[in-house]
């Protein structure tokens, strides 16, 4: 079946340790996102990429940094420069920038 | 900067009652707008999109939106609620004429009494 996957579903980490998000994608989609999600503050943007090995930081992009090396893969690494890294991480796709976006189901990401 | 508001944090309706989530939006132009809605803990799902055109758009699950470019407004509707509705549900927008940032509002809880 055609989709985002998003690995792992939970992530636990150490303070200080960095952490690498996987998130693959087999609709043959240009465009890849990276979305926070916090309680109450709905969804923000932390990178995306309209093509292949060329990436743009979004609103919140500190403490993070992406690669796109392959059309179906945006990895997101949360360095331990992130000071608060706990949240809900979702990756999304999308045929052209100009159009809807298709999201993974998410990774919930635990720094303890 | 665009910007989307959702005023109401929590919204509460019986089933079988209508519900109306409203939501609206900040830019010069008309943009593209979007409903999704959230399950706990999954990620989100594409109810209905108006890029242009007809002004009431259909969706998905029964849902309905209408955009109102004087008030910019998106509002989201359903006649007949169900309890498997209650979820969270986010109003986003993306500029048009090669925009590149897909904005979301903070999000409307619905609970749903049965």
């Amino acid at each position: 079946d055609g989709g985002i996957t998003q690995s792992p579903k939970y992530l636990f980490r150490k303070e200080g340790q960095n952490v690498t998000l996987s998130c693959e994608q087999n609709l043959n989609h240009d465009a890849m996102y990276w979305y926070r999600q916090d309680p109450g503050q709905g969804l923000r943007l932390i990178y995306y990429s309209q093509i292949v090995n060329d990436f743009q930081k979004g609103d919140i992009a500190e403490g993070y940094s992406v690669s796109r090396e392959k059309k179906e893969s945006f990895p997101l690494t949360v360095t331990s420069a992130q000071k608060n890294p706990t949240a809900f991480y979702l990756c999304a796709s999308s045929p052209q920038m100009n159009t809807e976006a298709f999201f993974g189901q998410g990774t919930r990401l635990t720094v303890v | 900067a665009q910007s989307v508001t959702q005023p109401d944090i929590h919204i509460t309706v019986s089933e079988g009652a209508s519900l109306e989530l409203r939501c609206n939006y900040s830019y010069g132009a008309t943009p593209y707008l979007f409903w999704y809605v959230q399950s706990p803990g999954q990620g989100l799902q594409l109810l209905l999109k108006y890029f242009s055109g007809d002004t009431l758009v259909q969706g998905i699950k029964g849902f309905e939106a209408e955009f109102k470019r004087s008030q910019s407004s998106f509002n989201l509707r359903k006649p007949s609620v169900h309890w498997s509705d209650a979820a969270e549900y986010f109003c986003a927008v993306r500029l048009t004429g090669g925009g590149n940032k897909l904005t979301f509002g903070t999000g409307t809880q619905l609970k749903v009494e049965l």
